[in-house]
């Protein structure tokens, strides 16, 4: 079975500095993906980052990057000059590449960690 | 172009009460998820659409909730004899075949 652990429930961060968010996973297949999503306070699950377990690169989008380290099985996401609007519940994801049965492509999530932006 | 819709955005029911939760999603996407957000926790997965093939409904806390995907597109989510417990947030999501997610608004359910 899949498990993700977040174990920051709050982080504080100062505006325009840096912010590493900790997230490790444990699963014994060889294929999967690593999401990482950003929930404001309306509720909405917004799409941030994907690393693929086979990619060699660590994945960047804008100041949002992937710290991916697959030995420790940890994919911590990086947000560098941490905006005000960074301000949310940032959870971390990861799901099944390869089909092996049903119930396969679901996301399993950890329990997020909540991110406030100090100005 | 749209994203993934949800409604209504907010329903509060009786204990015991019937609901329905609809989902549009991305024009397009094949696949379509839903999954539940209690207070201050994770999201938990539901059920599962991917094209015509049969849902997986693994994820179904119990058989008062069902789900059905017409036509390939929209779903409905419906909870029978509602409990307080069921309170929470459910989320749709949709993606392109083993792709990314891309989740709606969620609807806010709060069973009195």
């Amino acid at each position: 079975a899949q498990k993700i652990t977040q174990t920051q429930p709050g982080m504080f961060v100062q505006e325009k500095e840096a912010v590493t968010l900790d997230c490790t996973y444990d699963t014994s297949d060889q294929s999967y993906g690593l999401f990482w999503y950003k929930q404001p306070s309306s509720g909405e699950m917004i799409f941030l980052i994907y690393q693929g377990s086979y990619d060699e690169q660590n994945a960047t989008e804008g100041r949002y990057s992937l710290n991916f380290q697959k030995a420790r099985k940890s994919a911590n996401l990086v947000i560098s000059a941490s905006q005000l609007g960074d301000s949310a519940m940032y959870f971390c994801a990861m799901r099944e590449l390869s089909y092996s049965g049903a119930g396969s492509y679901q996301l399993t999530f950890g329990k997020g960690t909540k991110l406030s932006v100090i100005p | 172009g749209a994203g993934v819709s949800q409604s209504p955005s907010n329903k509060v029911t009786e204990k015991g009460k019937d609901v329905e939760l609809r989902c549009d999603p991305i024009s397009g996407h094949t696949a379509l998820y839903w999954y539940r957000q209690s207070l201050g926790q994770g999201l938990e997965f539901l059920i599962y659409f991917q094209g015509n093939s049969a849902p997986d409904k693994s994820g179904l806390p119990s058989d008062r909730f069902s789900a059905e995907r017409t036509g390939g597109s929209v779903s409905t989510l419906t909870i029978q004899r509602t409990q307080q417990e069921d309170s929470a947030v459910y989320l749709c999501a949709s993606s392109p075949y083993q792709e990314t997610q891309y989740f709606g608004p969620g609807t806010r359910l709060l069973v009195l």
